[in-house]
């Protein structure tokens, strides 16, 4: 199994500033991956985050609003830029475990973020 | 592509009901993971089951059933006698493949449960 962290917990901005979320994992994983979810929605998948490349982007979410990093196998940090009310949501962390028929998958607690 | 529909927004039953969620997958994969996550008012996602592709037997786990169909790809949930802890939003997920994959969620189905 996997634990995750992550810091902030909750935060509130203002509009126009960035913040820098934190993931810290337990062990170490290959990937791991960054989800939003909106006040009432799902979780989208914002972005991979392999360690040692770029990550990969999903539809409608770019490098320049959401800065990632990953600089080993059991950090990552998410970067919400410029931010604005629209980006208040639950920022979550997730990583996954997988080898043969094994595909386990593993959330961090979230950071809740309100911008005004 | 990958696509998960949880019809269902919101449901609202009685404490001691019996209540069925659904959840209907997309996939063109042969092999890939089904999920069931809840989500409590806390906002943390608790994990519930995961089940392969290969795996069609339905499970149970105390007061939560799962049925999985892949003749109609399906994979519903359900839960005995429900309580009000039970009370969240329940999210059905999908991921392609084996190892190292994301996760595709429906859109959740809030269940309430009256005292």
């Amino acid at each position: 199994s996997a634990v995750i962290s992550q810091k902030p917990s909750r935060d509130i901005c203002q509009r126009g500033t960035s913040l820098t979320i934190q993931c810290q994992v337990d062990s170490q994983v290959t990937m791991m991956f960054w989800y939003r979810q909106q006040p009432g929605q799902s979780l989208t998948l914002i972005a991979t985050a392999n360690q040692g490349s770029e990550a990969t982007y999903e539809s409608g979410f770019v490098i320049d609003k959401f800065p990632i990093s990953r600089p080993n196998l059991t950090f990552s940090t998410l970067t919400v830029s410029n931010m604005s009310p629209e980006d208040s949501s639950i920022y979550l962390c997730s990583v996954s475990h997988g080898t043969g028929f094994i595909n386990e998958q593993f959330f961090g607690p979230g950071t809740r973020l309100t911008v005004l | 592509a990958q696509k998960v529909t949880q019809a269902q927004t919101e449901i609202s039953v009685v404490e001691k009901e019996d209540v069925t969620l659904d959840c209907v997958y997309e996939t063109r994969d042969t092999t890939y993971y089904l999920f069931w996550y809840k989500q409590p008012p806390s906002g943390e996602l608790v994990f519930l089951i995961r089940r392969n592709s290969f795996d069609e037997q339905n499970e149970i786990s105390g007061r939560y059933s799962w049925n999985f169909q892949k003749s109609t790809s399906s994979f519903n949930f359900t839960i005995t006698a429900s309580q009000v802890v039970d009370s969240a939003v329940y999210f059905c997920a999908l991921s392609e493949s084996w190892g190292n994959t994301p996760l595709v969620f429906g859109k959740g189905t809030r269940l309430s449960v009256i005292a």
